[in-house]
């Protein structure tokens, strides 16, 4: 069975700070995928960026960055300089068994940006 | 593209009724599933579908039918309401290049079971 760990239920940042949102997996799956999306107070979900098991280097997105390590089994994403339009709840996700079969999800981190 | 649609976007029902929560995609994606989100909750699984004709349970399956007959379209179906399925449901579709996957999510659906 797969498990996504999120242990920061909130957070708050102030404006142009990095900010580092804590995730660990649990899976037997040697092949899978590691996603973190964002989710504003309007509900969408929005997808910002992807990890591979076997991806040597670490992903990054822009301002957003994922800090990949395989032995400790987190995935924690990295905003760097935050602004106010980041204040939303953070998704971290996982695929294996081929990706056929859907997405598990932690349970979010709601972040707020502080000015 | 329009991406991943869905109808409607609020419904309220009383216990016992049924709908059908629409959802369709134009991307010609094989991957399609139904997630629902509670407060507190990340999202769950429902059902999901790797191609036209195929269907599997996900996480939370129960009360809930699906089909998929077209690669656009797979729909969701409660049979008799219940106030536990108030939730938000979204639908997302998904494909797989070069060993990146690639999920996009509809809207979602916003409903309240009374």
């Amino acid at each position: 069975a797969q498990k996504i760990t999120q242990t920061q239920p909130g957070m708050f940042v102030q404006e142009k700070e990095a900010v580092t949102l804590d995730c660990t997996y649990d899976t037997s799956d040697p092949s899978y995928g590691l996603f973190w999306y964002k989710q504003p107070s309007s509900g969408e979900m929005i997808f910002l960026i992807y990890q591979g098991s076997y991806d040597q280097q670490n992903a990054t997105e822009g301002r957003y960055s994922l800090n990949f390590q395989k032995a400790r089994k987190s995935a924690n994403l990295v905003i760097s300089a935050s602004q106010l339009g980041d204040s939303a709840m953070y998704f971290c996700a996982m695929i294996s068994g081929g990706g056929a079969d859907g997405l598990t999800f932690g349970k979010g981190t709601h972040l707020i940006i502080q000015p | 593209n329009a991406g991943v649609t869905q109808t409607p976007k609020f419904q309220v029902l009383k216990t016992g009724q049924s709908m059908t929560l629409q959802c369709a995609q134009d991307m010609n994606h094989e991957y399609m599933s139904w997630y629902r989100q509670d407060p507190g909750m990340g999202l769950r699984l429902i059902h999901y579908s790797v191609g036209a004709g195929i269907t599997d349970q996900g996480e939370v399956p129960n009360g809930y039918n699906v089909s998929r007959s077209t690669t656009e379209d797979f729909p969701l179906r409660l049979l008799s309401a219940a106030p536990s399925q108030t939730s938000v449901y979204f639908c997302a579709s998904s494909y797989e290049t070069s060993g990146v996957e690639t999920q996009y999510f509809g809207p979602g659906t916003r409903l309240l079971v009374l």
